[in-house]
């Protein structure tokens, strides 16, 4: 079974700074997904960043971006520029590659501990 | 705001109450699911529905029983939980041909098992 750690329960950064969050993974297979999720207080979870696998080029979506190293199962996310709104809580979260196409599989995700990120104006 | 809406936000019960938790979205969404994010643990999936059918049971025990009348409302039905069952509660919906992973998650039922 797939494992991730995220070994960071909590981190803070100050405004405008940069931060990375940490995360990695146990897997046995080649392809699979990789996700980073927020979870502002009293808010919902929102997707922030997804990686392919099989794609060696980090993901990136504005300000956020990972460092993905598949060979040695690490998946971080670094926030630059950081925001009073980006403080929440961050979950690091993988996905077996597979399943039919938008089929309930993909909604079947294995998640890590979480990460609370503090913002410091 | 992702579509998805949970009630209640905060629940507190006995260990011999019983109780319904509720997820509602109205995107069209086929796929909808339950985990469970207790303190200082990962998120756990506890089950997962296609169309009203239900796909996936992750050995979560008898005391928590889901319903899901049709593909726009999902519920879990509480009945002598323990204290242990105190967490946070999250409704998750998936769109039909949508990428792996791209999850709407409700606000989450905070509940209290005294």
């Amino acid at each position: 079974a797939q494992t991730v750690t995220q070994s960071q329960p909590e981190m803070s950064v100050q405004e405008a700074e940069t931060v990375t969050l940490s995360c990695t993974y146990d897997t046995s297979e080649s392809d699979y997904y990789l996700f980073w999720y927020k979870q502002p207080p009293s808010r919902q979870m929102i997707l922030v960043i997804r990686q392919e696998a099989y794609k060696q080029q980090n993901a990136t979506e504005n300000r956020f971006s990972v460092n993905f190293q598949k060979a040695a199962k690490s998946f971080s996310l670094k926030i630059s520029d950081s925001q009073l709104g980006d403080a929440a809580m961050y979950f690091c979260a993988y996905r077996s590659a597979g399943g039919n196409a938008g089929g309930t599989s993909y909604g079947k995700l294995t998640f890590g501990q979480g990460t609370i990120l503090t913002v410091h104006p | 705001e992702t579509g998805v809406t949970q009630t209640p936000r905060h629940l507190v019960m006995g260990m011999t109450n019983k109780k319904s938790l509720k997820c509602e979205q109205h995107l069209g969404h086929n796929a909808m699911y339950w985990y469970k994010q207790s303190a200082k643990k990962p998120l756990e999936l506890m089950f997962v529905y296609n169309f009203k059918e239900q796909t996936e049971n992750n050995s979560v025990p008898s005391r928590f029983s889901p319903e899901c009348p049709n593909s726009s409302h999902l519920f879990l039905h509480l009945h002598t939980l323990q204290p242990e069952d105190s967490a946070l509660y999250l409704c998750a919906s998936l769109p039909a041909g949508a990428p792996p992973g791209e999850l709407f998650f409700g606000e989450g039922s905070r509940l209290t098992v005294l």
